[in-house]
C-alpha cells in the first residue's frame, strides 16, 4: 500500500457544474477526513467518517456539498452547483484503528485541486 | 475553542544555519501537536507529533521540536538546514472532540538560500 490516494488530482469546471471526487484511504484505516484548503492557508476540516458513519460535519459544508463512505473504505465528495469560491485545493486523509498514540496520526493524500470559471 | 497560530508568514535562513518555524497554541486540556510539511501541488507530509513524554519531539528528516507548556508553544527547529528543506510548514492541534480532526496553522513559508 502506498498511501491515501485521490482522484482526480485536478478538476477544471464551469460555474454551476457537479463534481465528484475520490479518496482512497490506507488500507484499515477506519478513520476518514474531508479537508479544504485555500491559497495562503491551512487546511481547514470539512467532515469526518468513522468506518462508513459521517459523524461530523463543519458549517463550512454547506447544502450543495455531501460526502460518502459507502462500504467503509473509498470516500467521495461532490459538490453540487459549483461556485468560484469553491475553487480550492480538496485534501485526504486516514487515520489508523489502532489503539494510543498511533491514532492519533493522520496521512494525507496528495489532494484535489478544483478550480471554477 | 482549539486553535494554532504561526505569527511568521515566511522565514529565511541559509544553507547551514539552524532554522526555527515558531508556533503557538490554544486548547483546553492536554494538547496533541503536529507539524506537517508542504511541497509544491503536493499533500501534507507528516514530520512529528507531541503527545506526551519528553518535551524535545524528533521527527523525519532532522526535525525536532520543543513543547513548551508555559509558553503553550510548539516551535520547530533544525540545526542545519538544507536547500532541499524549503517548503511550506503547517502546525496543528488535535481537536478535543472523539473526531480527532487537526486544527491547522495558517502555515509558514521556510526558504533556505544556498
Amino acid at each position: 500500500d502506498t498511501g491515501v490516494s485521490q482522484n482526480p488530482r485536478h478538476k477544471i469546471t464551469k460555474r454551476g457544474q457537479n463534481v465528484t471526487f475520490r479518496c482512497d484511504p490506507i488500507s484499515e484505516h477506519n478513520r476518514l477526513y474531508w479537508y479544504r484548503q485555500t491559497l495562503g492557508q491551512g487546511p481547514e476540516f470539512l467532515t469526518y467518517f468513522q468506518n462508513e458513519a459521517q459523524l461530523e460535519k463543519s458549517r463550512l459544508l454547506s447544502d450543495r456539498f455531501s460526502a460518502e463512505r459507502p462500504k467503509g473504505s473509498f470516500s467521495t465528495l461532490e459538490i453540487q452547483r459549483t461556485e468560484q469560491g469553491d475553487s480550492a485545493m480538496y485534501l485526504c486523509a486516514s487515520s489508523p484503528r489502532t489503539s494510543g498514540a498511533l491514532s492519533y496520526e493522520q496521512y494525507f493524500g496528495p489532494g484535489t485541486r478544483l478550480t471554477v470559471t | 475553542a482549539q486553535s494554532v497560530a504561526q505569527p511568521e508568514d515566511q522565514v529565511n535562513v541559509a544553507e547551514g544555519n539552524p532554522l526555527t518555524v515558531k508556533c503557538t497554541y490554544s486548547v483546553s486540556g492536554n494538547p496533541y501537536l503536529f507539524w506537517y510539511v508542504q511541497y509544491p501541488n503536493r499533500g501534507l507530509q507528516f514530520l512529528l507529533k507531541y503527545i506526551t513524554g519528553d518535551n524535545l519531539v524528533k521527527g523525519s528528516y532532522g526535525f525536532e521540536a520543543e513543547f513548551n507548556k508555559s509558553q503553550t508553544s510548539f516551535h520547530l527547529k533544525k540545526p542545519s538546514a538544507l536547500v532541499s528543506d524549503s517548503a511550506l510548514y503547517f502546525c496543528a492541534v488535535r481537536d478535543t472532540s472523539n473526531t480527532g480532526k487537526l486544527i491547522f496553522g495558517q502555515g509558514t513559508t521556510l526558504q533556505v538560500k544556498p
